[in-house]
């Protein structure tokens, strides 16, 4: 079973561009999370997305955003990029929607803002 | 509102040692799970146990055993006998039944290495 995948797993942007990362979940799953990484922030919960909709977000501004598309994957899109959004983004997907399912996640999509 | 502290931010041991990583939650709901995740330098998180706030038997897989215990509000997880391949940031995560979905608190991680 194929496991989350996410794409691009690097990329370098400048300040002011947008960007849009990737996520495919595990078959079956419908659930989709986003969470950021930042250095010396920890794991910060970004968005969920469950049945093409938006369920949750984060304390995150506007300018993040995503969607989730009808086979569930699912893209996160930054606008205006900031120096303080470099980052690891992981992905992360469940087969429910309640505190027990376990979350599996990908090996995230690392952005450098410069 | 759900907490997690992990308080010990880096350890580091020789192979062979045994090590406990701490953690301490706070959650206003009687319902709730705890997770402990391994995050290889690859990123990838690596799920490697559930608890659910009514079960505080404590569990071992392997080297591996956790100590869950409502009175001190703590989930501990202990590696016996510690290898290099165990070196990694671990994290603790709280979920609450509460709130729809399942997203997750995390505590701050605690970085292992372990040196040969």
């Amino acid at each position: 079973e194929a496991g989350v995948t996410q794409s691009p797993t690097h990329l370098i942007k400048t300040r002011g561009q947008q960007v849009t990362l990737r996520c495919s979940p595990i078959s079956g799953h419908t659930s989709v999370y986003w969470y950021q990484q930042a250095l010396g922030l920890g794991l910060q919960f970004l968005l969920w997305y469950d049945e093409g909709e938006e369920r949750n977000r984060g304390n995150f501004p506007p300018r993040f955003s995503g969607r989730q598309f009808p086979n569930y994957s699912s893209e996160l899109n930054v606008n205006a990029l900031e120096l303080e959004d470099s980052a690891l983004y992981l992905c992360a997907s469940s087969r429910g929607m309640t505190g027990a399912n376990v979350l599996t996640f990908g090996a995230g999509s690392r952005l450098t803002v410069l | 509102a759900q907490k997690v502290t992990q308080a010990q931010t880096e350890i580091s041991v020789v192979e062979k040692e045994d090590v406990t990583l701490d953690c301490v939650y706070e959650t206003r709901d009687t319902t709730y799970y705890l997770f402990w995740y391994k995050q290889p330098p690859s990123g990838e998180l690596v799920f490697l146990i559930r608890r659910n706030s009514f079960d505080e038997q404590n569990e071992i897989s392997g080297r591996y055993s956790w100590n869950f215990q409502k009175s001190t509000s703590s989930f501990n997880f202990t590696i016996t006998a510690s290898q290099v391949v165990d070196s990694a940031v671990y994290f603790c995560a709280l979920s609450e039944a509460s709130n729809a979905g399942n997203m997750l608190t995390f505590g701050g991680g605690t970085r292992l290495m372990v040196k040969p």
